[in-house]
C-alpha cells in the first residue's frame, strides 16, 4: 500500500512570510496526525484530526499555524505568519483508528530566515 | 504531562560489540513504540509493545517493556555500521492515545 505522501519536501521562506504544507493519509486512515519536530528534538503533536474533525489542537499555535482536512483526507497546515522559532521538520501521521500504530509521511522541511 | 526520558542521548559504538538504550516514562502506560530515524528522512516504526513483559527481536535489535518499572530498553546485539540513525521511543497516554516522543538516541557504529 502507499505510505503517508507530503509536500513539498524543502521550503525556505523568509519571516513573516507565510507558507503551506500539504499531506496524503494512507488510504482508508480515518486518524491523522501533524508533528513538529525541531532539530535534536523527538516530534511533537500540533494537531490531530478524526476523519474530518479535530480531536486535539491544545499544541498548535492558533495565532499563526492553521490547519483543515476537508473531507476526511487530505490535510494541509499553514503557517502565517513565520517566525524564526517555526523552521522545523513537520511530519503528518495517519492510523487506521485513533489509537494504535502511527505511519509518518517524509516530512517537509521548513527553514525561515 | 506525561514525560519520556531516553539515554544516552548519544551513543558512539564499536561493531560487534552489544548496547542498550533505555526509555523511561512518567505515567501509566500500556503500549510503547521504538522507531529509527535515518538523517532527513522520516520515522521507521520498529516495535511496537503492547503489554507489561512483552519483548519483540528483529536482526540485531531487541525491544522489551517494563510497564511496573516504566521503563523500556532496545538492546544492540554485536553492533554494524548499517544500525547507524537516531532511535525514538514513543509512549501512548492510556486515556487519550496520544504519542509523547523521547529526545531520542542518536547512534554512531565505529569499526
Amino acid at each position: 500500500e502507499a505510505g503517508v505522501a507530503q509536500s513539498p519536501r524543502y521550503k525556505i521562506i523568509e519571516k513573516r512570510q507565510s507558507v503551506a504544507f500539504w499531506c496524503n493519509p494512507i488510504s482508508g486512515h480515518a486518524t491523522l496526525y501533524w508533528y513538529q519536530q525541531i532539530l535534536g528534538q523527538g516530534p511533537k503533536l500540533l494537531i490531530q484530526f478524526q476523519n474530518n474533525g479535530v480531536v486535539d489542537d491544545s499544541q498548535l499555535p492558533k495565532d499563526r499555524f492553521s490547519a483543515e482536512r476537508l473531507k476526511g483526507v487530505d490535510s494541509t497546515l499553514k503557517i502565517q505568519p513565520a517566525k524564526l522559532e517555526d523552521s522545523a521538520v513537520y511530519l503528518c501521521a495517519s492510523s487506521a483508528a485513533g489509537w494504535g500504530e502511527q505511519y509518518f509521511g517524509p516530512g517537509t522541511r521548513l527553514t525561515v530566515t | 504531562e506525561l514525560k519520556v526520558e531516553q539515554n544516552p542521548l548519544f551513543l558512539s559504538m564499536q561493531e560487534g560489540k552489544n548496547y542498550t538504550i533505555y526509555c523511561n516514562y512518567s505515567t501509566t502506560s500500556d503500549r510503547l513504540y521504538w522507531y529509527r530515524q535515518d538523517p532527513g528522512k522520516s520515522l521507521e516504526s520498529l516495535f511496537v509493545l503492547l503489554s507489561n513483559g512483552a519483548v519483540k527481536q528483529e536482526g540485531r535489535l531487541m525491544a522489551s517493556l517494563d510497564t511496573k518499572a516504566r521503563l523500556s530498553t532496545l538492546h544492540i546485539t554485536a553492533a554494524v555500521h548499517d544500525l547507524s540513525a537516531t532511535y525514538f521511543c514513543a509512549v501512548e497516554t492510556s486515556n487519550d492515545y496520544k504519542l509523547s516522543f523521547g529526545a531520542g538516541t542518536t547512534v554512531t557504529v565505529r569499526a
